[in-house]
Order: C-alpha cells, then sequence, then structure tokens
C-alpha cells in the first residue's frame, strides 16, 4: 500500500524566513508527485507537480521542491514566506497509472506572522 | 470562469434527509472524482468517473451515489444524511492521460448535518 507522511503538523515562521515542508512516501513504483495549497475557506490549488526528468521542480508564488527517489522524499521549500502564504499544504502523489487517485497526506498547516 | 463548479457552496440539512451536489467541469476532461475533507482536513478520494464509467468506488457507504450523465458533469446524491457525513466535499477532473495526470479542482461544498 502507498502512504504519504507529513510530519510537520503545524508550522509557523515570521515574514522573510525561509520555509521547508517535509513529505514522505512509501511505494516502490512509479509516482507522479504534487503539492496542493489550500487557503482559508478555498479550494485546493496545484502549486507544483513532479512527473519525470529533473528532480528540482518550480511552481507557482516562489515554491520549488526536490524530489529525492533515495529518500522516497518530496519536500517543499521557499526561500522567503510572505504573510499571504498563511494556508494548509498538502503532499500527494499518484501512482503513475492513468487513474489519477491521488493519496494525500494529512498536510501541514504554515502561518505567516507579519 | 471557473473550470470546475459546484453547487451548493454550503449547506445546512438535518439528519434523515436527502440532499445533491453537483458537479460541471468545462475543460473538456474525461475523468471527474469526488474527493472528501473530514473535519481534520483529511483528504480522501470517494469516486472516480471516466467518460461517464465508475472507475473507483471506495468504501464509502451505499448512501452514497454519484451519477455522472454525460462527463462534463458528476452528480453526488446522498440518501439518509448522518452526523458523520458534515465534511467539504471536492469535486475534480483530470484528462486521463495527459502528462501526469493533474487534478483539478472546485471550490468546494460545506456539508453540514445537524
Amino acid at each position: 500500500a502507498q502512504s504519504v507522511s507529513q510530519h510537520n503538523h503545524h508550522v509557523i515562521l515570521s515574514e522573510a524566513a525561509s520555509l521547508e515542508l517535509g513529505c514522505n512516501y512509501s511505494y516502490g513504483g512509479t509516482v507522479n508527485l504534487f503539492w496542493y495549497v489550500q487557503y482559508p475557506g478555498q479550494h485546493l490549488q496545484l502549486l507544483l507537480k513532479y512527473f519525470s526528468g529533473d528532480p528540482l521542480v518550480k511552481g507557482i508564488k516562489g515554491f520549488e521542491a526536490e524530489f529525492i527517489k533515495s529518500k522516497f522524499s518530496f519536500n517543499l521549500r521557499k526561500p522567503s514566506v510572505q504573510w499571504s502564504d498563511t494556508a494548509e499544504y498538502f503532499c500527494a502523489l499518484d501512482r503513475g497509472s492513468t487513474l489519477g487517485r491521488l493519496y494525500f497526506g494529512r498536510g501541514t498547516q504554515l502561518t505567516v506572522w507579519p | 470562469d471557473t473550470a470546475v463548479s459546484q453547487t451548493p457552496k454550503y449547506l445546512v440539512t438535518q439528519m434523515g434527509n436527502d440532499k445533491s451536489i453537483k458537479c460541471e467541469q468545462n475543460l473538456g476532461h474525461d475523468t471527474m472524482y469526488w474527493y472528501k475533507q473530514d473535519s481534520k482536513k483529511f483528504l480522501k478520494i470517494m469516486f472516480s468517473y471516466n467518460n461517464k464509467e465508475l472507475i473507483i468506488n471506495e468504501t464509502v457507504p451505499n448512501r452514497f451515489s454519484p451519477k455522472s450523465p454525460d462527463k462534463a458533469h458528476l452528480n453526488l446524491h446522498i440518501n439518509s444524511l448522518e452526523l458523520g457525513d458534515s465534511a467539504v466535499y471536492f469535486c475534480a477532473s483530470s484528462q486521463v492521460g495527459d502528462s501526469g495526470n493533474t487534478i483539478y479542482f472546485g471550490e468546494g461544498s460545506w456539508l453540514t448535518v445537524v
């Protein structure tokens, strides 16, 4: 079975601090990896995704993530956070099949103080 | 125009009632989904339809019945609502075979059963 783990449940930062949110998965086969963001009261928006190729992927709003296959990790990073980044962040994987079933982590709540 | 739209956005109803949530996507995708987000913000797939055919049916009570009249619509009907059904229900869509099968989410329907 596959699973996605986000070990940080709640992260609190000051503006301009650097961010790294951890995501680990357990599945031995081909995976596609995603980070979604959910702002308060809103729907899920795709931040970035990894399918193949360069393991360092860049997304919207200055976010990036690095796929490290040997560590089964796909951590999300941003060099300098803003107050507007306050949201819930979800890591997810797709097993590379065409059925598009996403397996989500439990989410990490990021709070950025101005 | 909203790519994946669902109605209603908010729904408060009594136990035992029957209710429906409608979903429409204008992205031309051939696969649609219903995901449930519980009070702890955990997201889990409920159903997936590909070209109007049921593909994924997670262990969801049979009080939940999805209906797909065409590939642009996937409605969710819930019979005999229970308190535990209170959650946010997200409709989503994707194009099977699309690179990485990116899933696009609707804005969610907040269901409260009292």
